[in-house]
């Protein structure tokens, strides 16, 4: 079963920056948090992983608080071609990876 | 460049077929798992492997098998199929145990009449 809580959905407009917040109330001292983004018709696929602070690649940011207890994606000026579902799980302690049901963002023009 | 590979995008069964879907990925990777995904229950864990020979059962293992002969290809398999075994089933594999990150193939939409 997931361990992870996050929205079912969100809505954005293009140029926005969006944020998703997933819950980790019982995230292990070991496991790492990693988010996912899929498209329809397609598998799962990577985008970021952190531990603590804050993690920036050239696609998103993450935010993770010193309690660890959450995180945060944000995706600056998004545009249609980032509506997808995202998930969030915890990795790296518990082994089995769980992804739980996502967050489904849509981006309006 | 890394790949998974399914070996079919769309199938269609009959209930009590034996059915067999195959992933095969090209990057010596140890880790291996199989999903299914149904709307608005995101993806579950059915199977993986994490070792040629080796398997664990995740959540949804019921009604399900699995074979991994080989380091690069890990098989599910439908003794018996049935109509609540019509979905997407998504076969991943990462470098190894922990935190390494998994690649996915582009999924297999399974129906079963």
């Amino acid at each position: 079963l997931a361990k992870t809580t996050q929205p079912i959905s969100m809505d954005s407009y293009e140029g926005q920056e969006v944020n998703i917040t997933c819950s980790h109330n019982n995230i292990a001292t070991n496991d790492y948090i990693t988010w996912y983004q899929q498209f329809p018709s397609q598998g799962p696929r990577f985008i970021i992983q952190g531990y603590k602070t804050k993690v920036t690649n050239e696609v998103a940011s993450l935010f993770i608080p010193a309690d660890r207890k959450s995180s945060t994606l944000s995706l600056p000026r998004v545009s249609l071609s980032d509506t997808a579902v995202y998930y969030c799980l915890e990795s790296g302690g518990s082994y089995i990876p769980t992804f739980g049901r996502g967050t489904s963002l849509i981006v309006h023009p | 460049d890394v790949k998974v590979t399914q070996s079919s995008r769309y199938l269609v069964k009959r209930t009590g077929e034996k059915v067999f879907l195959e992933c095969v990925q090209d990057m010596d990777h140890e880790n291996m798992f199989w999903y299914r995904q149904d709307p608005g229950l995101g993806l579950r864990l059915i199977y993986f492997s994490y070792d040629v020979k080796m398997k664990e059962k995740g959540d949804i293992p019921e009604g399900y098998s699995v074979s991994r002969e080989k380091k690069e290809r890990f098989s599910l398999i439908l003794e018996s199929a049935s109509t609540n075994q019509t979905s997407m089933y998504l076969c991943a594999s990462s470098l190894a145990r922990g935190l390494y990150e998994q690649y996915f193939g582009p999924g297999t939409r399974l129906t079963v009449t």
